[in-house]
């Protein structure tokens, strides 16, 4: 079946724009994860969702980021006021449950650019 | 905070070498560890995984084993090939509710034919 989608593969913007990056898990999933990833750096836990509800925001790094999943599937990741500093590859990861034994299977990644 | 720290690359070897890529994590509790791959152009993979100490994990020709005493996770094979040529990250969760992951660097395998 499919696999965890990402759009757009990449994003190129400017300083002071607003973002919006999406993620479609694997059908049937509940849990869907946000990472970041700096360049050389590993993943960065940003926010966690079950369900629709956000149970963990704790990654996300001001209130210029934001993020959604208002029917429980589809999630947007979404980010204001762009700065250089935000640029990273954008990684979501769904998985079945979240009990120990449920792995999280990741997608391909947003490489977002703030010029 | 969990951390995970593991050697920094790049790692270049020949093929049918034996590859150990070393980590080790601070973490309260008893975490699940992972050893998560990201191929050329690909997405994260997880590759192996241990969920209690002393148990190993193994996948593809690749072990580890969780070692409370000495807080590791070191990766091995005995014999890498071109295809094993991909970025390595060790990985832990806490266990119970959910699986937050904390990611070490990443370690970058090239394996030269």
């Amino acid at each position: 079946g499919a696999g965890v989608s990402q759009t757009p593969s990449n994003k190129v913007t400017e300083k002071g724009k607003y973002v919006e990056l999406r993620c479609d898990p694997i059908s049937g999933h509940t849990a869907l994860y946000w990472y970041r990833q700096s360049l050389g750096q590993g993943p960065e836990f940003l926010i966690y969702f079950q369900g629709t509800g956000a149970a963990d925001d704790s990654g996300l790094p001001n209130d210029r980021f934001f993020a959604v999943r208002p029917e429980g599937s589809v999630s947007t990741l979404k980010i204001q006021r762009t700065e250089r500093g935000d640029s990273a590859v954008y990684l979501c990861a769904s998985s079945l449950g979240t009990g120990k034994q449920s792995e999280q299977f990741f997608g391909p990644g947003t490489r977002l650019t703030v010029l | 905070g969990d951390s995970v720290t593991q050697m920094e690359g790049p790692v270049t070897l020949s093929e049918e070498a034996f590859l150990t890529i070393n980590c080790t994590y601070t973490a309260t509790g008893y975490p699940s560890l992972f050893w998560y791959v990201q191929y050329p152009g690909e997405g994260l993979q997880l590759l192996l995984k241990a969920t209690k100490a002393d148990d190993k994990g193994s996948n593809k020709g690749f072990e580890a084993t969780y070692r409370k005493e000495t807080t590791s996770f070191h990766l091995e094979k005995g014999s890498v090939q071109v295809s094993d040529s991909a970025v390595y990250f060790c990985a832990l969760s806490q266990s119970g509710g959910y699986q937050k992951v904390t990611f070490g660097t990443g370690t970058k395998l090239q394996v030269i034919p």
